[in-house]
């Protein structure tokens, strides 16, 4: 079966320093990968997602990138934390399975910056 | 583009009881899915359930069944003899057509529901 990995869990940084999150799937190959932020009391906002090796497609301008250095591996980086950085990142994955594709989510990362 | 409207930002509903959440989505695609995923406290997010636009059939899992008006663009989420598992804030989510090599997700803001022993 699939499981999908975040780290880590929880992370508190100060204003100006670096970020580095990872996001790890398992137990599949070639998935659509997708990094989400949760703003406290909103919703889900798309930030990047990756269809293989290499591309990243950014929906939202940010101080935030994204990588995909290997086919299940997905990470999301900062030079410069701001202060809105702060909320809670969700890494999704899934698979193309006709119309029947459906996303998946980890565990998600708690970020304060402060 | 499309939107996505949960208008309910909180429910609440008697252990044992039947709550229905509400979701409204904007659309011009005729062939698309629509999910709801609930986040309990542990705030990892959980497919619930799923219902494609051309199916007609209303989607059930077990307690949960969805209520799919594609003329009024509504998909609302009953859940039945609710259980104190079921408190968590719910999101209502329209996949988007095939572009760029994926499907794109949009989300509601979330209802919270709180169940009440």
């Amino acid at each position: 079966s699939q499981t999908i990995h975040q780290w880590p869990a929880t992370l508190v940084q100060p204003v100006g320093s670096p970020l580095s999150l990872e996001c790890t799937v398992e137990g599949t190959s070639n998935p659509n990968l997708y990094w989400y932020r949760q703003a406290a009391g909103r919703g889900l906002q798309l930030l990047f997602y990756s269809v293989g090796i290499g591309q990243i497609s950014s929906e939202v301008p940010q101080n935030l990138s994204a990588s995909r250095p290997q086919d299940r591996q997905f990470i999301l980086s900062s030079k410069k934390l701001l202060l809105s950085d702060s909320g809670f990142y969700l890494c999704a994955w899934s698979v193309l399975a006709g119309e029947g594709e459906t996303q998946y989510f980890g565990p998600g990362t708690r970020l304060l910056v402060l | 583009a499309q939107t996505v409207t949960q208008s309910q930002p909180e429910m609440s509903v008697q252990e044992a009881e039947t709550v229905t959440l509400s979701c409204t989505y904007d659309t011009s695609e005729s062939d698309y899915y629509l999910f709801w995923y609930k986040q309990p406290p542990s705030r990892q997010m959980i497919l619930v359930i799923r219902q494609e636009a051309y199916k007609q059939q209303n989607a059930t899992e077990n307690r949960f069944s969805v209520n799919f008006q594609k003329a009024a663009k509504s998909f609302s989420l009953k859940i039945s003899d609710s259980q104190l598992g079921d408190a968590a804030m719910y999101f209502c989510a329209y996949r988007s057509a095939w572009t760029s090599g994926t499907y794109k997700y949009i989300f509601g803001t979330g209802t919270r529901l709180k169940v009440l022993a």
